[in-house]
């Protein structure tokens, strides 16, 4: 079955610099790359996606790359602000079924 | 659109009682995703289901758990003779067409066993 791995599991920073996350997945069928934010105690909640037929995709200051060859890929979020700290999550899809996701990353925005 | 619908939000059993967890997918969502979250763990697959039809149980121990989703009212995942280690977070979500989209998860229902 498929297997995601996520980097760092831990992440702080000073407020205004970037952040990234980095994911890897096994399974060359995974074609759907979403990417969650989980707030303390709450649900998670999509932040953005991209698909295999597509390299990058960005939205405000939030961007996803990804790397099909490599199976790579990264959340970026430039201009951090301290409501950005949570608990993001990647996950790979694939057509057949479940999305599998990684063990999260927490991230720390320090003002 | 009330969004996916998670009841109760919090459910205390003692050991070896049954525990009934519903969830009510968004309207126009016809598969449901049940995963389990151990607290500052991640999302741990359970089950897939579409109307009257388990998809995929492979996240689903063998002995205890169950789930369905029925043609008419909402999925329920259900855990016989709960133990200690069932305590954690449950949570659904839905999407309209399989995992390449984006899902929509529920508020959860937090298991507490005593």
């Amino acid at each position: 079955g498929e297997n995601v791995e996520q980097h760092p599991s831990t992440l702080s920073v000073q407020e205004g610099d970037s952040a990234v996350i980095k994911c890897t997945y096994s399974d060359s069928a995974s074609n759907y790359f979403p990417w969650y934010k989980q707030e303390l105690g709450k649900r998670p909640q999509l932040i953005i996606d991209i698909r295999s037929n597509v390299g990058e995709k960005k939205d405000q200051r939030i961007a996803v790359t990804l790397n099909k060859t490599a199976k790579h890929f990264s959340l970026h979020i430039t201009e951090t602000q301290p409501e950005d700290s949570a608990v993001y999550f990647c996950a790979a899809g694939t057509n057949a079924g479940k999305s599998t996701f990684g063990d999260g990353t927490t991230l720390t925005v320090k003002p | 659109n009330a969004g996916v619908m998670q009841n109760p939000r919090h459910l205390v059993r003692r050991r070896g009682q049954e525990a009934r967890l519903r969830c009510s997918p968004m309207k126009g969502h016809s598969h449901v995703y049940w995963y389990r979250q151990l607290p500052e763990e991640g999302l741990k697959f359970m089950v897939y289901l579409q109307k009257e039809n388990i998809i995929d149980e492979s996240g689903m121990p063998k002995e205890r758990f169950s789930a369905e989703f029925p043609k008419e009212g909402p999925s329920i995942l259900r855990i016989q003779q709960v133990v200690r280690g069932d305590s954690a977070a449950y949570f659904c979500a839905s999407s309209p067409g399989g995992s390449n989209y984006g899902y929509t998860f529920g508020s959860g229902t937090r298991l507490t066993v005593v």
